[in-house]
């Protein structure tokens, strides 16, 4: 079945640390995105990508990086520059970009810093 | 910048209560809309959305929500809820031409339905 697979399910990350959340899709689907959810706050885009080595910031990208060499992969890392990095992260695709054709979004990952 | 506003955070209702939820964004110009759910312990699914054509546009689950474009609102309605209708509701809004990508979300209202 075609899908977003996000890994791990749980992270755990001591202050200092970088850690790379993962996220693979085999829909074929033109652009990525990396959205952060906080209770009462939605989900705010962190990072986006419209094709394999093009990458954009989105409205929080502040302290997080990424890369997009190869079009089914889009791994998000979250260095020691961000301040309040414990949330859940969502990944999501979607198969043309910019124009609105929907989204499928990833089952995310919890990282909370210890 | 867009904004997406939903006007309740929380909402509590009793089974078979009509519900409709409030969604209001702020770009005037072609947008796409969007509801999203999630319920507890799930990811994201879609529930509707519109791109163009009738605006009053049905989706999963007996969920519809109407476009009023002078109102810049995208409203979710239910006429009769159920207990598994307790979940988190996203409204979220994109553009259809160029400029920044993405999906602008609310903030998210928690329906509670009581049995």
């Amino acid at each position: 079945d075609g899908g977003i697979t996000q890994s791990p399910k749980y992270l755990f990350r001591k202050e200092g640390q970088n850690v790379t959340l993962s996220c693979e899709q085999n829909l074929n689907h033109d652009a990525m995105y990396w959205y952060r959810q906080d209770p009462g706050q939605g989900l705010r885009l962190i990072y986006y990508s419209q094709i394999v080595n093009d990458f954009q910031k989105g409205d929080i990208a502040e302290g997080y990086s990424v890369s997009r060499e190869k079009k089914e992969s889009f791994p998000l890392t979250v260095t020691s520059a961000q301040k309040n990095p414990t949330a859940f992260y969502l990944c999501a695709s979607s198969i043309r970009r910019g124009k609105g054709y929907g989204y499928t979004f990833g089952s995310g990952t919890r990282l909370t810093v210890v | 910048a867009q904004s997406v506003s939903q006007h309740n955070h929380h909402v509590i209702l009793s089974e078979a209560a009509s519900l409709e939820l409030g969604c209001n964004y702020s770009y005037g110009g072609t947008v796409n809309l969007f509801w999203y759910v999630q319920y507890p312990g799930q990811h994201l699914q879609l529930l509707l959305k519109y791109f163009s054509g009738d605006p009053l546009v049905k989706g999963i689950k007996g969920f519809e929500a109407e476009f009023i474009k002078s109102k810049f609102s995208f409203n979710l309605r239910k006429p009769s809820v159920q207990w598994s209708d307790t979940a988190e509701y996203f409204c979220a809004v994109s553009y259809s031409g160029g400029g920044a990508d993405g999906l602008t979300f609310g903030k998210g209202t928690h329906l509670i339905i009581q049995p």
